[in-house]
């Protein structure tokens, strides 16, 4: 069974900064994984598929990248909208996720 | 563009059969190019998959829950279920159904707004 460990577990930043974000894979998933989106009350959206392809309607400061085990979701200058909870997924699982909050 | 909606009670008693449906808007739950799947979400925690189901009625369940789980298809209806038996306190979620992108890894695309589920006597 693969595991996913996304760190850190919260990222303090400030609206105009860059946030990066990491998913680490117990094991090699290719470009299999997914990021997604999550504020308070609201269901998940999908952000990233296949490691780096934007999902339709998603803004293009969002940016995935990676293969093999270790992936990056960045977010290259912080909206007011970003600060929320981010997860990755591969397959039947997902990461811990991480928490965007405002410094 | 497609939706999904989660409904059923939200209240269960333990030890009971936990029963909801998605009903699917805007497309067609029998396209080969989608799987159909159930999450959940414990108020406060991360997000866990329940399984995913073809039109066809094949099934993929989470191994830590696949003795508890049926989910089904009905395509007449344009809709799918989850069934969970045997509920306790542990169960208590939000449960997400959203549509599973076949040919792209399986991201989950869109998602319905959800609907909660407690399991209290």
């Amino acid at each position: 069974e693969i595991v996913l460990t996304q760190s850190p577990a919260t990222l303090s930043l400030s609206p105009g900064e860059r946030a990066t974000l990491s998913c680490r894979a117990s094991q090699s998933v290719s470009s299999s994984l997914a990021w997604y989106q999550q504020k308070p009350g609201q269901a998940p959206r999908l952000l990233i598929y296949d490691a780096s392809n934007r999902a339709t309607g998603i803004p293009a400061r969002f940016s995935g990248t990676g293969s093999g085990t270790d992936f990056t979701l960045t977010i290259s200058s912080l909206e007011p909208e970003d600060f929320a909870v981010y997860y990755c997924q591969q397959g039947l699982t997902f990461g811990g996720g991480t928490k965007v909050e405002i410094k | 563009q497609v939706q999904l909606r989660e409904s059923g009670p939200g209240l269960v008693k333990p030890s009971q059969t936990l029963s909801l449906t998605c009903t699917v808007s805007g497309g067609s739950i029998s396209s080969n190019t989608y799987f159909w799947g159930w999450i959940r979400q414990p108020a406060g925690k991360g997000l866990e998959w329940i399984g995913r189901i073809y039109n066809s009625g094949s099934t993929n369940y989470n191994p830590s829950l696949k003795s508890r789980v049926t989910i089904s298809v009905d395509t007449s209806k344009n809709q799918f279920s989850l069934k969970l038996s045997s509920v306790t306190a542990a169960d208590t979620a939000i449960y997400y159904c959203a549509r599973v992108l076949r040919f792209h890894n399986q991201a989950l695309d869109p998602w319905g707004q959800g609907t909660l589920v407690t399991v209290s006597s």
